[in-house]
């Protein structure tokens, strides 16, 4: 099956700082959305980007589905911002909807 | 809020329990699926349904099982529980006819004892 690599695993940042996080595909996907885990736990979505560019606030992904591999960019970053960020995909050749998950970048912003 | 609710939020039991989670999807989705999230597993997939039919199986020990009721809501049943099943166990609905787009409910931790 298809294999998502996330990376870095951990992320220390001073309030204020930019970063990206980078998801690697093992085969093409559909489907790729990136998600927010809160330390309460909960799964926020933050962009479905199967391709291109997308931008949100301080927070933007681009998706280059021919090399396999998708960005997340969060800039001036926040306290708020601390938890883990994943990204997921379905498999191009899948008949299902089901997700594969990264193993995700934890993000600690320092004030 | 994604607008899936997952109830309880927090579930403590015994070892050999059974325990039901209980989901219930976005207004107008047909798709329910269910992961699972362990500290040595990471987030994995478990069982889709839709419409009240399963639709594909992934990681999903054989002393668990789920259903899609007529209202669209679904149920996952841990039976025989032991201590590694303890993991926070996610929901999620997509639309019908695109973008295929899960949105995640808050989940359902589970600690067994």
């Amino acid at each position: 099956g298809i294999q998502v690599e996330q990376s870095p695993p951990d992320l220390i940042l001073q309030e204020g700082a930019n970063s990206t996080l980078r998801c690697n595909f093992s085969d093409s996907v559909n489907n790729l959305q990136w998600f927010h885990q809160n330390p309460w736990g909960q799964l926020i979505n933050l962009f479905y980007i199967p391709s291109g560019t997308k931008q949100n606030g301080r927070l933007s992904a681009t998706t280059v589905a021919t090399e396999r591999y998708s960005l997340l960019y969060i800039s001036s970053s926040q306290t708020t911002d601390s938890g883990v960020y994943f990204c997921a995909g379905r498999g191009g050749s899948s008949n299902t909807g089901k997700l594969i998950f990264g193993q995700g970048t934890t993000l600690q912003v320092k004030p | 809020d994604s607008g899936v609710t997952q109830t309880p939020k927090h579930l403590i039991t015994a070892t050999g329990q059974r325990v039901t989670l209980r989901c219930s999807p976005r207004s107008g989705d047909l798709s329910v699926y269910w992961y699972q999230q362990s500290l040595d597993q990471g987030l994995q997939f478990l069982i889709h349904y839709y419409n009240g039919e399963e639709r594909a199986k992934g990681n999903i020990l054989e002393r668990f099982s789920a259903q899609q009721f007529p209202d669209l809501h679904s149920e996952l049943n841990l039976s025989s529980l032991e201590l590694g099943d303890s993991a926070l166990y996610f929901c999620a609905s997509s639309p019908v006819g695109g973008p295929y787009i899960q949105y995640f409910g808050a989940g359902t931790r589970l600690s067994v004892l």
